[in-house]
């Protein structure tokens, strides 16, 4: 099994849409969560970091189950710059960054 | 700030040939970790090092792969003989460790892409 993994994808969907993300993650003695965002031929982005309470940004909510070792991405009112690959990030013991395979993103007009 | 500056940003060579990647973390980053990105595989983690040391190196593919962390504020990841399926993109990233674990992130720099013919 695979230390973190996603939804394969690819999501199309329309503007305006709202897409959810899921990820598992293997090592129960992961502290650190992240979701990274990678347009095509660049550099993974921090787009948030995961808190225990879930949490918000802008049209972007974050939600972590510790117990089923489970992270969400929510994204609301779609638009075509959200397009990218979304990567779940963990991170064990707060030392290495094990990235999954990432879920593409593609929002259409 | 610059950001985490890599270099080569393009690299083509033959197999065989030696190749040796760059990277310069932001200033005050104490940790640095090397990743490599294919279709295939994603990003791998080579090896990441605290405080110039090396940490964890398991990632590291074979013998024909060594980094070195001479200093602070550079490192290197050089492939010797390269080869066909080492064909990737090579991404270095740092992080400033000791933070709370939400601000405890990776900076990326904007890669390495090596052909190997």
């Amino acid at each position: 099994r695979k230390e973190v993994e996603q939804d394969p994808g690819p999501f199309n969907v329309p503007e305006g849409a709202t897409v959810a993300f899921n990820c598992t993650y293997s090592n129960s003695a992961s502290q650190s969560f992240f979701w990274y965002r990678q347009d095509c031929r660049k550099e993974p982005k921090l787009l948030m970091s995961v808190y225990s309470s879930g949490n918000e940004d802008g049209r972007f909510t974050a939600q972590l189950n510790r117990a089923s070792q489970y992270i969400s991405l929510l994204i609301r009112d779609s638009k075509l710059s959200d397009s990218a690959t979304y990567l779940c990030v963990v991170s064990p013991y707060g030392q290495n960054f094990v990235f999954g395979p990432g879920t593409r993103l593609s929002v259409l007009p | 700030d610059a950001g985490v500056i890599q270099s080569p940003r393009h690299e083509v060579t033959e197999m065989g040939q030696e190749v040796t990647l760059r990277c310069k973390p932001i200033s005050g980053h104490n940790s640095l970790f090397w990743y490599r990105q294919t279709m295939m595989r994603g990003l791998e983690l080579l090896i990441y090092f605290n405080n110039n040391v090396p940490i964890d190196d398991s990632g590291m593919p074979e013998d024909r792969f060594s980094a070195k962390m001479p200093n602070a504020s550079f490192s290197t990841l050089k492939i010797q003989p390269s080869e066909p399926r080492d064909s990737a993109v090579y991404f270095c990233a740092s992080r400033q460790t000791g933070l709370p674990s939400g601000a405890n992130v990776l900076t990326f720099g904007a890669g390495s892409r090596l052909t190997v013919l």
